[in-house]
């Protein structure tokens, strides 16, 4: 079956543009996870969803960027008035189930460029 | 909070040799799960291979066995018989064991080259 998919897969904004990153999980799954990876580092944990409820919006870097769910489906992680220190890999991934005995699937990221 | 050490920046082994990639890790729980990652250039995060911290016994998948040691909290990923196709940077993360909430917490990486 398909895996998460991410679109799109390259983004250059100038900074001070909002931008727009989308994730569509597995179907099915009904957890969903935001990560950043700036370069040479490793993943950071932004959000998760658990259906279309963000319980805890504190890995948010700062209040410039939020998030939404569309039932069990598609995410969005927006980013408004972006910064250069914003560029990175955002990469999402889904489970089935929230928890860590269900393994996260992640997607090819969207690499955010900010000139 | 959590954190994960990857103490080898890059690694390089000869194809069919064994390699070790290292990795400690800081926690107050007794519970929890650790897993290795490998992310070739197309970015996409696939895992290797995870350990559950109230199991004993090392967990292994083919070509690729773990070195847990809980009391030194380290968490070591052993590769035998390395191929080209091992090439790629490997991540060491960190779960709770209730998860969700904190989602993985993740090392810097090692650069695996493998050398024909």
């Amino acid at each position: 079956g398909a895996g998460v998919s991410q679109s799109p897969s390259n983004k250059v904004t100038e900074k001070g543009k909002d931008v727009e990153l989308r994730c569509d999980p597995i179907s099915g799954h009904t957890a969903l996870y935001w990560y950043r990876q700036r370069l040479g580092q490793g993943l950071e944990f932004l959000i998760y969803f658990q259906g279309n409820s963000a319980p805890d919006k504190s890995g948010l870097p700062s209040d410039r960027f939020s998030a939404e769910r569309t039932g069990e489906s598609v995410s969005t992680l927006t980013i408004q008035r972006t910064q250069q220190e914003d560029s990175a890999v955002y990469l999402c991934a889904s489970s089935l189930r929230q928890g860590v005995s269900y393994e996260q699937y992640f997607g090819p990221g969207t690499r955010l460029t900010v000139t | 909070a959590q954190t994960v050490t990857q103490s080898q920046p890059e690694m390089s082994v000869q194809e069919a040799e064994t390699v070790t990639l290292s990795c400690t890790y800081d926690t107050s729980e007794s519970d929890y799960y650790l897993f290795w990652y490998k992310q070739p250039p197309s970015r996409q995060m696939i895992l290797v291979i995870r350990q559950e911290a109230y199991k004993q016994q090392n967990a292994t998948e083919n070509r690729f066995s773990v070195n847990f040691q809980k009391a030194a909290k380290s968490f070591s990923l052993k590769i035998s018989d390395s191929q080209l196709g091992d090439a790629a940077m490997y991540f060491c993360a960190y779960s709770s064991r209730r998860g969700g909430a904190d989602g993985l917490t993740f090392g810097k990486g090692t650069h695996l080259i493998i050398q024909p």
